[in-house]
This record gives C-alpha cells, structure tokens and sequence, in this order.
C-alpha cells in the first residue's frame, strides 16, 4: 500500500523567500505524485503532478516539484514567495488500482511573514 | 464545464443523531468518487471511494458507510454519530486510472 510523509507540520518563510516543502512517499511501482493546495474552509486545488518523464515539473503559481526514485521524494519548491501562497499544502501519491485510489500526506501548513 | 456540488457547508449534530451527506458531479459520466475526512490538525483520509453505481470500497472500518444510487450521486450517511465523526469532510471526483482529484467545497461537521 503507498503512504506519504511530510515531516513539516508547519513552516514560516518571508515574503520573497525561496520555498522547499518536503514530501517523501513510499510505493512499490512508479508512482503518480501530485501537489495540492487547500485554502482555509475550502476544498484542494491541484498545483502539480508527475506521471512519467522529466522529473522536473512545473505547476501553477509558480510552483515547481522534483522527483526523486533514489530518495523516494517529491518535494515542492518556490523561488519566491508571496503572502498569497499561505495556506496548507498537502502531497498525494496515487496508485491505479480499481479506480485510482489517492492517499494524502498529513499537509504542510505554510505562513508568510511580512 | 464539470462541477461538484457538495452540501450542507455546515452541520451541527448531537450524538447519537443520523448523517446524510449528499455529493453530486455534473457535466460528465462515470466519475470515480471518494469521501475523505480531515480531522482538525491533520490530513486527508479516504473513507470511501467508487467506481461505479453501486459499487463501494471501504478504506477504514468506522461507524460510516457510504452509497452511490446514481451514477453522478455520493451519499455519506451514519446511523448514530459519535463524536470522533466531527471533522471536515471532502468529495472528490476523478475521470479513469490516471488523474486529479477535483474537490468539491466541503461539509465542516461538528458532533456535540
């Protein structure tokens, strides 16, 4: 069964500093890895996610993750942040299993200081 | 366009008292499905997930069960509520093996 962890319940970065949120997942074949983002009282938002090919992704607003089968990670990063981007954000790795079932990380909590 | 309509936003419970959460897609067919509840300070657990019209996975053996009487239509019910049910419960919609969740706004449930 896959499982995820993000080892950051929460981190504080000012504003027009790089981000980096951990993600580190556990899978036995290729995962699916994605990034989502929950702003408070409301659903997720996919940011991100990675399939197959470049390890390198891109996203929305900015936002870029790695993939990493040696240290099984898939960590977000930001070059600048702004006080927008406060909010939760949680990491996901899917497995195509009877309808492609989704487990999610226990999430990030983000906030940007001034 | 597709959309998820999840309802109510808001419910306040005593315990012991039933549950029905409702959670319709629109605009497309044969979605997967899922229930996921976030306890405060914590992540997403999957509940439920589905398939197909009548067609259920449990995640985690708990005092809820979920259906699916329609092809676009999840329902989240209990008989009796404890409190450990208070939390935050999201449906999710994806199309075939390999793609994103789309969430819908989500149901903020408290158990007195």
């Amino acid at each position: 069964a896959q499982s995820v962890t993000q080892p950051d319940i929460h981190i504080t970065v000012s504003e027009g500093a790089s981000l980096e949120l951990r993600c580190n997942y556990s899978y036995g074949a290729t995962p699916y890895l994605f990034w989502y983002v929950q702003s408070p009282g409301q659903g997720l938002q996919l940011l991100l996610k990675y399939f197959s090919g470049d390890t390198l992704v891109q996203g929305i607003k900015g936002f870029e993750a790695e993939f990493k089968r040696s240290q099984s990670s898939f960590n977000l990063r930001k070059p600048s942040v702004h006080w927008s981007d406060a909010a939760e954000y949680f990491c996901a790795v899917g497995a195509p299993s009877g309808g492609f079932k989704t487990i999610f990380g226990a999430g990030t909590r983000l906030f940007v200081k001034a | 366009s597709q959309t998820i309509h999840q309802w109510p936003a808001t419910l306040v419970q005593p315990v012991g008292s039933p549950l029905s959460l409702e959670c319709t897609v629109e605009g497309t067919s044969n979605p997967n499905l899922y229930w996921y509840r976030q306890a405060a300070g914590r992540g997403l657990q999957l509940l439920f997930y589905s398939v197909g019209i009548g067609q259920i996975s449990s995640e985690v053996p708990q005092n809820l069960s979920a259906s699916r009487p329609q092809d676009r239509q999840f329902i989240l019910s209990s008989k009796k509520l404890l409190l450990s049910d208070s939390g935050f419960y999201l449906c999710a919609w994806s199309l075939g093996t390999v793609e994103k969740l789309f969430f819908g706004s989500g149901t903020q449930l408290s158990v007195l």
